[in-house]
Order: structure tokens, then sequence, then C-alpha cells
């Protein structure tokens, strides 16, 4: 079975340009999430969708960052304008109901 | 909301010994489930072993065991002969029972194993 796919792995971009992370996640798996991870942090959920709708964005930073999931499957998130302390890992997971979340490999985000 | 506490920032144990980590959480739910995620300096966070709370057997998965006390709300982990490859850190989570439940970290324990 295929895991989580995430593109790009790494990224390094100035404040103020914009960047935009993709994300395949396992087959059949209904939720997906979006979580932002600080070097040294535990990972803290942005956005966590249900098929193609919303459950829970109360963390997103919804002024500069967006997500979207097309069809269910695979999902983007973007960040625009992206500043300084938006420099992290950014990890994708997915899920069916009470199995655990599987996650992918990570985009590191360095903003310069 | 749910909130999961681990209280041990690092540990370190020696290759072959045993290791134990604590984790806390509080919750007004009754059916849940709990998680321990290891994320190696790779980054890419790996599902260890995952907890029913309506079971009282504690879960079991090779060298990685669970202590789970529902009315203490405490879920350990316990490594057994450890090696060097445990070398990560560590996240407890926990999971509401039911579709689309939001998947909630601990800070995280850095495990280091040594010769």
């Amino acid at each position: 079975e295929a895991g989580v796919a995430q593109s790009p792995r790494y990224k390094i971009i100035e404040k103020r340009q914009s960047v935009a992370f993709w994300c395949n996640p396992i087959s059949g798996h209904a939720t997906l999430y979006w979580y932002q991870q600080i070097l040294g942090q535990g990972p803290k959920l942005l956005i966590q969708f249900q098929n193609n709708g919303v459950v829970d964005d109360s963390q997103l930073p919804k002024d500069r960052f967006s997500a979207e999931r097309l069809k269910g499957v695979d999902s983007t998130l973007k960040i625009q304008p992206a500043k300084l302390e938006d420099s992290a890992v950014y990890l994708c997971a997915s899920s069916q109901q009470g199995a655990g979340a599987f996650f992918g490999q990570g985009t590191r985000l360095t903003v310069v | 909301a749910q909130t999961v506490t681990q209280s041990q920032p690092e540990m370190s144990v020696q290759e072959a010994e045993t290791v134990t980590l604590s984790c806390t959480y509080d919750t007004s739910e009754n059916n849940y489930y709990l998680f321990w995620y290891k994320q190696p300096p790779s980054r890419q966070m790996i599902l260890v072993i995952r907890q029913e709370a309506y079971k009282q057997q504690n879960a079991t998965e090779n060298r990685f065991s669970v202590n789970f006390q529902k009315a203490a709300k405490s879920f350990s982990l316990k490594i057994s002969d450890s090696q060097l490859g445990d070398t990560a850190m560590y996240f407890c989570a926990f999971m509401k029972a039911g579709t689309a439940s939001k998947l909630t970290f601990g800070t995280g324990t850095r495990l280091q194993v040594t010769l």
C-alpha cells in the first residue's frame, strides 16, 4: 500500500514570496490533516479535511495560509506572503476512523 | 478540548536496556484512541503503537508495549531491549472516537540510545 506522498521535500524562499505544498493521501482515507512543526516542538494542526470539506481550521492563519482538497483526494497548502516565522516542517497525514494518522515525509520550508 | 502532556523532554538509555516514556492526557470523552509516534532525525512520523480506550488489555508491538491506565489518564510507552535505531523524538497523541476526529499531540520526548 502506497503511503502519503508530499512534495517538495525542501523549499527555500524569500519573505513575502508565495509557496505551495502538495499532498496525496493514502487511497481511501477520508480524513486529511496539515500540520506545522517548528523545530523542537510537536506538530500543530493547521487544517483538517473530511473528504473535501473543512472540519477544523481554527489554527490556520487565514490572512496568509490557504488550503484546498479537490475531489476529496489530493490537497494543496499555500502560503502567501511568507514570513520568517513560517519556517518549519509541513506535515501531511491521512487517516481512517480510529486507525491513527499516517504521515508523509514532510516539506521543510526555510524563509530567508 | 483534549490535552496531552509529556513531562520528560529528554531521556537517555543504554543499548539493550529498557526505558519508559510517560504521557498523561485530559479528556471528558469515554471512547477514544491513544497513539505513540516515533520521529527519527529523518523527520517522517511513524506510528509505533495504538491503544483503544475500551480495551483493557495493553497493546504490544514487538519490543514496544504500553501501560494504559484509563482512570488515571496515563499512557506510558515501554521500549525493551533498546536499539540505536530507537533514537528519535517520541510523541504521544490522542484521538476521539468517531469520524473526522482531530489528532492532538504532546510536546514530545527526545530519546537517545547510547552504547
